[in-house]
This record gives structure tokens, C-alpha cells and sequence, in this order.
């Protein structure tokens, strides 16, 4: 089992739409979350961090869910420029605390049409 | 400028040969890493290092070798090429005050023939 799971999609979307992505993880003491964002053959960068309590970054909202193992991304008001894979990422926790490392998953991509 | 920069940014290689990739970084930060991202595979750890001294194999490192010259510089060495590492990779740079964040650079596409 993979320690980081989505569905790789892709997700199709009118403009205008909201659209859902979950991330899975599989060990139960990683300590920290994001979404990264990732353009066709481009680097990886930080979308948002995932805090437990829930946060919001305008259009976008991450949640944390400890106790089912599952992260989730919302996209309220999709645009054109939202096309991209969206990938979750989770830091395990080591024995001496945070490693420094990330386990990255292998990404949703959507598509946002006009 | 940017701030990670990874030469070459494409490669075309045979099968044998011997390969180095090399990242730079004008962040000062000390934690340095690289990846490899397959389709479908997502982003895979080879190598990390947290500071000049330090070097530590990631998930994948079989086949490949790391250098980390100075604070700013982490290479990447395949030192025999084969087809199977046909792959984009990316260095990647973070330390304690950028949290968990890490800044990716642009990435080297490498195909082996």
C-alpha cells in the first residue's frame, strides 16, 4: 500500500465549478500536510499548508481529518489558471521528531474548461 | 534569478555512460534533496543531506550517488546510466525556518537510451 494515496483523475470541471480532491495516508504519527501544486513539466510549489482545525486560502480549503487518515482540498469557483495536478504531501514523524523529508503522492490532476 | 537552479535542464544519454546532475541554491539553506518523478509514481526521495556533513539515502538511491560540495551545492550522480532511470528529477532545498516547505528547482529531464 502506498503511504500517500489519490486518485490520479483527471478531474474535468466547468469554470465556475466546485470541485473535491482526497488524499489517504497510511501512517497514523505523520505530522505535518500540504498541498503542492504542480504545472505540466514544472516544479512542484507550495499551494497550502493543512492544519487540523481546517484553513482557507481564498478560493481553497484544506481539512485534516487525523482520525480517518484523509486529507482534502475544495476549490470553490474553479478558473482556467486552477488546471494543474494537485499534490498531497505528508512529513512522517522519525524518532527524533520531524525527519525534514516528504512523502509525496502521485497527484489529481484537473482540467478546467471553458 | 531563481532561487534553486538545476544544470543540465534536458539530457539525452546511452546506456553506460556516467551522468551528473547538479542543483544549486541561493536560499542558504542547508537541507538539500533530490527526486525522481515517473508517471504515475508521484515524487520519489533518492537522496537527502542536511547540511555539508551529512548525507542520507532516500527511497530509491540504488544506482545513484550523491556530492554536496558546499551549503550551495548538491549533485547527482548516475554512474551508469540505464534505461529505467529515464525520469524527471528534481533537487529540492528546505531548512528549519521554512518549516516542512520545500523549493523546488526547475528540474532536469533525463532520457536514457
Amino acid at each position: 500500500r502506498k503511504e500517500v494515496e489519490q486518485d490520479p483523475g483527471p478531474f474535468n470541471v466547468p469554470e465556475g465549478a466546485t470541485v473535491a480532491f482526497n488524499c489517504t495516508y497510511s501512517n497514523s504519527a505523520s505530522q505535518s500536510f500540504f498541498w503542492y501544486r504542480q504545472d505540466c513539466r514544472k516544479e512542484p510549489k507550495l499551494l497550502m499548508s493543512v492544519y487540523s482545525s481546517g484553513n482557507e486560502d481564498g478560493r481553497f480549503t484544506a481539512q485534516l481529518n487525523r482520525a480517518s487518515q484523509y486529507i482534502s482540498l475544495l476549490i470553490r469557483d474553479s478558473k482556467l489558471s486552477d488546471s494543474a495536478t494537485y499534490l498531497c504531501v505528508v512529513t512522517p514523524r522519525g524518532g527524533s521528531g520531524n525527519t525534514g523529508k516528504l512523502i509525496f503522492g502521485q497527484g489529481t490532476t484537473l482540467q478546467v474548461k471553458p | 534569478d531563481a532561487d534553486v537552479t538545476q544544470t543540465p535542464r534536458n539530457r539525452i544519454t546511452k546506456t553506460g555512460k556516467r551522468i551528473m546532475l547538479e542543483c544549486s541554491q541561493t536560499k542558504g539553506h542547508d537541507r538539500m534533496y533530490w527526486y525522481r518523478q515517473d508517471p504515475g509514481l508521484g515524487l520519489r526521495l533518492i537522496y537527502y543531506s542536511f547540511d555539508v556533513k551529512d548525507i542520507n539515502k532516500g527511497e530509491i538511491s540504488d544506482g545513484y550517488s550523491v556530492s554536496r560540495q558546499a551549503q550551495a551545492k548538491f549533485s547527482l550522480s548516475l554512474e551508469s546510466a540505464i534505461p529505467n532511470q529515464t525520469a524527471l528529477y528534481f533537487c529540492a532545498t528546505s531548512d528549519l525556518s521554512s518549516g516542512d516547505t520545500q523549493y523546488f528547482g526547475p528540474g532536469t529531464r533525463l532520457t536514457v537510451l
